[in-house]
C-alpha cells in the first residue's frame, strides 16, 4: 500500500515556465513533508520541506504548498529552468517530525525544455 | 567536506555470496539510515541508527544486516545474496532538526 503517491511519472514544462509537481498522500499521522530533487547516478538533495502547522514555505524559485484536508501537498517551481530537469521525490515522515523513518513516493521526472 | 561518502558505486555478486555496503559521513551525524530504491518504487527504508551502538529495522530489512560501532560509520551487510536485492542503495546521513544527506549510492546486480 504506497502511502504516498506521485501519480504523473514525468512531467514536460518549457523554460520560464512554471512547473507543478503533485504528490498525495493517505496517512494522516504524517506531519512533516520533504520534496528530494535527483540527478542521474547522484544521491537526492534535498529541496524544500513543509511541517503540517503551515500551508506553505516558500525558498527562492521554490514554493510547497500543502493542503491538509485533502492530503495533498504540491512543488511549484517558478521559473522552470533547464537545470531544473531531474527526477523529484516528494517524502513524509510521522509524527515529532521524526525524519530518520522517510516514506517516499516513486517520483516524477521533470524536463525543462529550452 | 565529503559528506556522505558510498563504496563500492557498483557490485556484480553471484546468488548466495555476502558483501558490505561501506557507507561513512564526516559531519558528526548521530543518524545514519539505509534505503533502497527500485523502479517505479521510490526509495524504502532498509535499517536506520539513532547513534553508535543502536540500530532499528525500517520498512524491508529481511536478508540485511547493521551495525554502528563508530558515529562515522554504517554498513549494510548482505548475508546471502538474492536476485531480489538488485538493487541502488542509498545511505544517509543526517543531525537534529535536519533533512537527511544521501551519498550517490551503490548500484548493485545479483546473479
Amino acid at each position: 500500500d504506497q502511502q504516498v503517491k506521485q501519480n504523473s511519472p514525468s512531467l514536460s514544462v518549457q523554460e520560464g515556465r512554471i512547473s507543478i509537481l503533485n504528490c498525495d498522500y493517505t496517512n494522516s499521522m504524517f506531519d512533516y513533508f520533504l520534496w528530494y530533487k535527483k540527478y542521474p547516478a547522484e544521491g537526492p538533495t534535498f529541496l524544500i520541506s513543509i511541517s503540517s502547522i503551515k500551508d506553505k514555505n516558500e525558498d527562492g524559485r521554490f514554493t510547497v504548498f500543502l493542503n491538509k484536508s485533502a492530503k495533498h501537498l504540491s512543488l511549484h517551481i517558478v521559473p522552470s529552468q533547464p537545470g531544473d530537469s531531474a527526477v523529484y521525490f516528494c517524502a513524509a515522515s510521522g509524527v515529532g517530525g521524526a525524519t530518520n523513518k522517510l516514506i517516499f513516493g516513486t517520483g516524477t521526472l521533470l524536463a525543462v525544455q529550452p | 567536506n565529503a559528506g556522505v561518502t558510498q563504496t563500492p558505486k557498483f557490485q556484480v555478486l553471484k546468488t548466495g555470496q555476502s558483501m558490505t555496503l561501506q557507507c561513512a559521513q564526516d559531519m558528526n551525524h548521530e543518524y545514519m539510515s539505509w534505503y533502497r530504491q527500485d523502479p517505479g518504487m521510490g526509495l524504502r527504508l532498509i535499517h536506520y541508527s539513532v547513534g553508535a551502538g543502536i540500530t532499528d529495522q525500517g520498512e524491508v530489512p529481511n536478508g540485511y544486516n547493521v551495525s554502528r560501532s563508530t558515529t562515522e560509520d554504517f554498513p549494510l551487510r548482505l548475508l546471502s545474496a538474492a536476485p531480489s536485492q538488485t538493487s541502488v542503495y542509498f545511505c544517509a546521513s543526517r543531525t537534529s532538526n535536519q533533512p537527511q544527506h544521501f551519498g550517490d549510492g551503490t548500484r548493485l546486480s545479483i546473479l
